[in-house]
């Protein structure tokens, strides 16, 4: 069975500019979460979609969103790129409950110059 | 909000020993879930083991075991019989029963020696 999909692995941006990552999840699952990771913070989370509605927000500005389709493919959209930035982007699925963990994406790489 | 910790930095093992990776977590909620994941060098986080707050008995998943000490706020994974495969970063997390949100420690870089 297909994995979460990330496009694209790699990116990279100029400041200022603002980029649009996808996330097809696992075929069944409702729930698509997104992660920034960095050397700095860590994983953080960002955001979570079920059935096409935001459930829950990590503490990031404005600048970042998201959007979940009707086929649960989830989008994260970053305007004003800022050096800050340039992260691993990790996108996970799951089913409904806890007890399944999230499986995750591969990631998108983005590098901000 | 939840706060895990990992305190090990780095770890070594000898191939085909056992290690433990160290996990405490501070909540205030009643249920919660934790989890280990495992993240090689190509970035995919790989999920190994869950332990439900609610649950007596140790998880056990193949090789991997989680060593859950409630009172202590402890989750410790062991794997056993390290390989050679089994070098990456490894995370510890948790979330509430109420959401999928993870807090994720700062991770432990675990190197297994031939």
């Amino acid at each position: 069975k297909a994995g979460v999909t990330q496009t694209p692995r790699y990116l990279i941006k100029t400041r200022g500019q603002q980029v649009t990552l996808s996330c097809s999840p696992i075929s069944g699952h409702r729930s698509v979460s997104w992660y920034q990771q960095t050397p700095g913070q860590g994983l953080q989370f960002l955001f979570e979609y079920f059935s096409e509605t935001q459930r829950n927000k990590g503490n990031f500005p404005g600048r970042f969103s998201g959007r979940q389709f009707s086929n649960s493919r989830s989008e994260m959209n970053v305007s004003t790129l800022e050096l800050g930035d340039s992260a691993l982007y990790l996108c996970a699925s799951s089913l409904v409950g806890r007890q399944y963990g999230y499986t995750f994406g591969s990631g998108t790489r983005l590098t901000v110059v | 909000a939840q706060k895990i910790t990992q305190t090990q930095p780095g770890m070594f093992v000898q191939e085909k020993e056992a290690v433990t990776l160290d996990c405490t977590y501070d909540t205030s909620d009643q249920s919660y879930g934790l989890f280990w994941y495992k993240q090689p060098s190509s970035g995919e986080m790989i999920f190994l083991i869950y332990q439900g707050s609610y649950d007596e008995q140790n998880a056990t998943e193949g090789r991997y075991s989680l060593n859950f000490q409630k009172a202590r706020k402890s989750a410790n994974l062991v794997i056993s019989a390290s390989q050679l495969g089994d070098s990456a970063m490894y995370f510890c997390a948790a979330n509430q029963n109420t959401g999928n949100q993870f807090y994720f420690g700062t991770g432990t870089s675990l190197t297994v020696i031939p």
